[in-house]
């Protein structure tokens, strides 16, 4: 079964550097996410992301994060000066039309 | 998009009995899908019901949906220990997922 591959698969960092999460979504889904969860909250949306552009984003996406499709696979977020509570699991996910969505088993994220 | 709010919060069992969780919601809907999460692991889809749908099933698990009182349950029969687990539901009317704090299910050998 197809899946959506996510790497890598815990990333410990320092405060204040970048980090670049990367995700394999099927390939022939159109519509990829990111979602985060911190250690013991709820799942929450972050961005989603067609033909090329940001179709949506939450309050929690500012400027410090970004998303590419750099080539007709991999799909990244980038957080470009992490801070503490930038700690979470992070998620991608896509999906090709209005069915079910995939989802990644996510990339823990550690900032210390 | 909205959240679904699952009840109840937790749930214990023992293995071999049902678990039944549900899910309410504010707003009108395509659709609704459950998804379990194992701790500290990713989302995994168990299944979608379309508006139009009033029961479905896959496997062990039977969902309910009721748009008229805007909700909908998750039964899961003949439970087993790895169905441990957290399980959310995500109403859906717009193109993202949005989730609520979950049902978190032990299953007790």
């Amino acid at each position: 079964e197809p899946e959506v591959t996510q790497t890598p698969s815990h990333q410990v960092t320092q405060m204040g550097q970048e980090v670049i999460l990367r995700c394999v979504p099927i390939s022939n889904h159109l519509y990829f996410y990111w979602y985060r969860q911190i250690l013991g909250q709820k799942v929450e949306f972050l961005v989603s992301f067609y033909n090329n552009e940001i179709s949506e984003k939450s309050e929690i996406f500012d400027d410090q994060f970004s998303v590419e499709r750099p080539d007709g696979s991999n799909f990244t977020l980038k957080i470009r000066s992490t801070k503490l509570e930038d700690s979470a699991m992070y998620f991608c996910a896509s999906r090709r039309d209005r069915r079910d969505y995939t989802f990644g088993s996510g990339t823990r994220l550690t900032v210390v | 998009s909205q959240q679904g709010e699952e009840d109840p919060q937790a749930l214990s069992i023992q293995e071999g009995e049902n678990a039944t969780m549900n899910c309410s919601y504010k707003t009108s809907i395509n659709n609704l899908q459950w998804y379990r999460q194992n701790s500290g692991r990713g989302l995994v889809h168990l299944i979608l019901i379309r508006s139009n749908e009033r029961e479905k099933h896959s496997g062990r698990l039977r969902v309910t949906l009721d748009t008229s009182k805007k909700s909908s349950s998750l039964l899961i029969t003949a439970s087993r220990a790895a169905d441990t687990a957290s399980y959310f539901c995500a109403p859906t009317n717009d193109y993202k997922l949005s989730f609520g704090a979950g049902t978190t299910v032990t299953v007790r050998a």
